[in-house]
């Protein structure tokens, strides 16, 4: 299975700011995944990280707030831009491992989020 | 539209056994998931379900009824150490759709 980390792994940030996240994994992945987790919350996908294309954002986010690089197959990043206390979640970065039977994600450690 | 229905929180006893049902409609159906969360950690894969039937797992076994649109964890000889989130999640068109999870407390 994939080793996955991210930094930072918390956070605390000002209105306003951007903040930069990174996912970086031990391993060539095609599928990596964007995730957020509000307090009590489930997952929602923001978008998948595309390999030398633009990320493809679901339904509620956009590239202006969300904007996401992908430079190579181990490597991403998510920047949270011009942050409102909203945005303070738990930011998930996932690979998929798409060798069968199990199709499973694996997740990074996360990174908790709190805007003042 | 694509649903996931599982309960919000369920409580059981050190060393018993507790069912945690996940009931789905989505468009499409490619495999459903379950995931555990401890709090302040990411979700870990427990089981992946794509044929009717029971997968069993040590402890853990999870069913999948993909007619009636159903699944379930089970967890047998509970240890404290269960107490977490688990989280169903189905692939619908090989994207995955996040049931809210259902909170798991254990009591000595």
């Amino acid at each position: 299975s994939a080793v996955i980390s991210q930094k930072p792994s918390r956070d605390i940030c000002q209105r306003g700011t951007s903040l930069t996240i990174q996912c970086q994994v031990d391993s060539q992945v095609t599928m990596m995944f964007w995730y957020r987790q509000q307090p009590g919350q489930s997952l929602t996908l923001i978008a998948t990280a595309n390999q030398g294309s633009e990320a493809t954002y679901e339904s509620g986010f956009v590239i202006d707030k969300f904007p996401i690089s992908r430079p190579n197959l181990t490597f991403s990043t998510l920047t949270v831009s011009n942050m409102s206390p909203e945005d303070s979640s738990i930011y998930l970065c996932s690979v998929e491992d798409r060798n069968p039977p199990d199709n499973e994600q694996f997740f990074g450690p996360g990174t908790r989020l709190t805007v003042l | 539209g694509q649903n996931i229905d599982q309960p919000t929180e369920m409580t059981a006893t050190e060393g018993a056994i507790v069912q945690i049902n996940c009931t789905y409609q989505t468009s499409g159906f490619n495999g459903l998931f379950w995931y555990q969360q401890h709090a302040g950690e990411a979700p870990t894969f427990l089981s992946y379900n794509v044929l009717d039937g029971l997968e069993e797992k040590g402890r853990f076994s999870s069913f999948l009824s993909r007619s009636k649109g159903y699944s379930y964890l089970l967890l047998k000889e509970l240890q404290m150490k269960d107490s977490a989130s688990y989280l169903c999640a189905v692939s619908s068109n090989y994207q995955l759709i996040w049931g809210a999870g259902t909170k798991l407390i254990i009591k000595p």
